[in-house]
């Protein structure tokens, strides 16, 4: 079975700064697609980006960008240019791409808390 | 532009009483998923479903049942309410195609409180 591993329950950062979120995750399988989700105090899961494990360029969607290490099994999210508006809870999550496996569902991580202090 | 609904957004149940979450998408997507979200924790799988009339286990299905008799339509359902049930519940649904990455929407979540 797929594990996700988040490693930091919180992370801090000021306003403007660049923060990196950790997340591992354990597989045998070699295509998957990875996820991070933002979650506010609203509660509503908001896909940020998204990576799949057959493209070796990192995905970038704005002020946010993934390090996709494949062969570490490692998948950080970085936010460049933070805004108080950034501050969430942040879920990585893993989807098998194989049909017939496990592809139906997404594995989450349990979470880092970013802080974005004024 | 609704996406995924979820009804009721709050509830507080007593033990032993039961109650139907329910969980209704217009974008036509085949997948559906019932997710449990425990304080410190990532979300886990209760049920899925595949397609209209088709549903199966997921990570945590003891105590809950689901249906899905429309393409539209996926409630949950709780008997014999627990205080081990006291969650916040998402419902989500994804277009599957084969070789495409297609994202996950998610309802807004209902935070049930079983006392």
């Amino acid at each position: 079975a797929q594990t996700v591993t988040q490693s930091q329950p919180e992370m801090s950062v000021q306003e403007a700064e660049t923060v990196t979120l950790s997340c591992t995750y354990d597989t045998s399988e070699s295509d998957y697609y990875l996820f991070w989700y933002k979650q506010p105090p609203s509660r509503q899961m908001i896909l940020v980006i998204r990576q799949e494990a057959y493209k070796q360029q990192n995905a970038t969607e704005n002020r946010f960008s993934v390090n996709f290490q494949k062969a570490a099994k490692s998948f950080s999210l970085k936010i460049s240019d933070s805004q108080l508006g950034d501050a969430a809870m942040y879920f990585c999550a893993y989807r098998s791409a194989n049909s017939g496996g496990s592809n139906y569902k997404l594995t989450f991580g349990k979470g880092t808390l970013l802080t974005v202090n004024p | 532009n609704a996406g995924v609904t979820q009804t009721p957004k709050f509830r507080i149940l007593k033990i032993g009483q039961s109650m139907t979450l329910q969980c209704t998408q217009d974008m036509n997507h085949n997948y559906m998923y019932w997710y449990r979200q425990d304080p410190g924790m990532g979300l886990k799988l209760i049920y899925y479903s595949v397609g209209a009339g088709i549903t199966d286990k997921g990570e945590v299905p003891n105590g809950y049942n689901v249906s899905r008799s429309t393409t539209e339509d996926f409630p949950l359902r709780l008997e014999l309410a627990a205080p081990s049930q006291t969650s916040v519940y998402f419902c989500a649904s994804r277009h599957e195609r084969t070789g495409l990455n297609t994202e996950a929407f998610f309802g807004q979540g209902t935070r049930l409180t079983v006392v």
